[in-house]
């Protein structure tokens, strides 16, 4: 079946400038999560969905960061104002509660955004 | 910070030959996973151990916890090119996953 997918692969913006990345989860996972990947570093995780339950905004690093989910399936991450330092992989991940209660994620391939 | 830290920071060996990396976390846990990422994009689910396990084998893959050390190492045998990859150890319940730093591991042919 479909994996997540992300879109798009690459963005290039200038600093200042809002940047929308999306996300497509695999169908039928209740749980959605953005993370950040700066070069070199692990993941950074920034919030999380869970079927209709407020969305765990807690990694958010500013303001400028914003996320929804609709329908409960696609999710967009939208950043303002883009600053240098917002360059990084944005990964994607989806999930669903195993039988045996853990938490396996599935991860998009990123959206490797820079910010001039 | 992150919760888990991975060593060593980087590890390059000749193919055929065993990887072992470590991870150490600072807090109880109810599993820990490992996961593998090529070229810096998205990451694959490897296996994962239970705090009541002490060992599991997945293929070529060997991994073993130490809930008393707070550490986990994951052993990769007979290794090939295709094995070189980023590999990092996660924990956390269902909210999200802490990451550690990672181990970029180089396998030549």
């Amino acid at each position: 079946g479909a994996g997540v997918s992300q879109s798009p692969s690459n963005k290039v913006t200038e600093k200042g400038k809002d940047v929308e990345l999306r996300c497509d989860p695999i169908s039928g996972h209740t749980a959605l999560y953005w993370y950040r990947q700066s070069l070199g570093q692990g993941l950074e995780f920034l919030i999380y969905f869970q079927g209709n339950s407020a969305p765990d905004k807690s990694g958010l690093p500013s303001d400028r960061f914003s996320a929804e989910r609709t329908g409960g399936s696609v999710s967009t991450l939208t950043i303002q104002r883009t600053q240098q330092e917002d360059s990084a992989v944005y990964l994607c991940a989806s999930s669903t509660m195993t039988s045996g209660g853990y938490n396996e994620q599935f991860f998009g391939p990123g959206t490797r955004l820079t910010v001039l | 910070s992150q919760q888990g830290e991975e060593d060593p920071q980087a590890l390059s060996i000749q193919e055929g030959e065993n990887a072992t990396m470590n991870c150490s976390y600072k807090t109880s846990i109810n599993n820990l996973q490992w996961y593998r990422q090529n070229s810096g994009r998205g990451l694959v689910h490897l296996i994962l151990i239970r705090s009541n396990e002490r060992e599991k084998h997945s293929g070529r893959l060997r991994v073993t916890l130490d809930t008393s050390k707070k550490s986990s190492s994951l052993l990769i045998t007979a290794s090939r090119a295709a094995d070189t990859a980023s590999y990092f150890c996660a924990t956390g319940g269902f909210q999200k996953l802490v990451f550690g730093t990672g181990t970029r591991l180089l396998v030549s042919p």
